[in-house]
């Protein structure tokens, strides 16, 4: 059974850093792109970054780039999203979803979702 | 905010059809991208319902359906049931933005 467990969401002011983590099992981590996606309170959903198989391609949405890091260790299962200079928009339940596809990226769809994790940046 | 854009509401009464439009342009749907949807109970996780414009993943009854023509997207549920009721999102990809793209979401109630 696939499972995604997201850890590391909390209160924190603007400005600040918080990570993200996401225990994946159940399926060849390894072999599978992953993305985060994130719905602000009463909101629709945002995709906000994704990283290839293997680590070495990552994509952002521009509200997040150069702030956000996406990673992953393939050792341990784990996808991460480093998150700076946090703002209050960024207020949201962040999910981890596997991304599943055929050929070009651009085809992917996300077939797994954890449960999320509330981050909340307020003063 | 959001380049692919749906009906806040749709509803009707139990056994009917009902369907969700889902507008994107020629950067995304309309340039040939996939469109997939995704069901969202209240307080659960999205769950994938149709991938591929059409295809349904194991699991999912039939009752649901996709289509795509141009740069517009559907969505249609035959015979509506009580547990139908939640928030439906469209998704595909965006050239422009060189990212994923969802839509604006769909709220389902069934009368």
């Amino acid at each position: 059974e696939v499972q995604l467990l997201e850890s590391g969401g909390g209160l924190v002011q603007p400005g600040e850093s918080l990570r993200l983590s996401c225990a994946a099992s159940g399926f060849t981590f390894s072999s599978n792109a992953m993305s985060w996606v994130r719905q602000a309170p009463g909101k629709g959903l945002e995709w906000v970054s994704r990283i290839n198989d293997i680590g070495d391609n990552t994509h952002y949405t521009d509200s997040v780039k150069g702030r956000f890091t996406i990673s992953r260790d393939n050792s341990k299962n784990t996808l991460y999203l480093q998150m700076n200079s946090l703002r209050p928009e960024d207020t949201a339940v962040y999910y981890c979803a596997k991304a599943r596809g055929s050929g070009s990226s651009t085809s992917y769809y996300f077939d797994y979702w954890g449960q999320g994790t509330l981050v909340t940046v307020s003063s | 905010q959001s380049v692919l854009t749906q009906p806040p509401s749709v509803s009707g009464a139990p056994g009917q059809r009902v369907t969700i439009s889902c507008t994107g342009s020629s950067s995304n749907i309309g340039a040939g991208y996939d469109v997939n949807w995704y069901q969202q109970l209240p307080g659960t996780a999205p769950k994938v319902l149709i991938y591929g414009n059409g295809n349904r993943p194991s699991g999912v009854p039939d009752r649901f359906s996709g289509s795509k023509s141009g740069t517009s997207a559907s969505l249609a549920i035959t015979g509506l049931q009580a547990e139908d009721e939640a928030d439906y999102y469209c998704q595909s990809y965006d050239s422009s933005l060189s990212g994923y793209v969802f839509g604006t979401g769909t709220k389902v109630t069934v009368l």
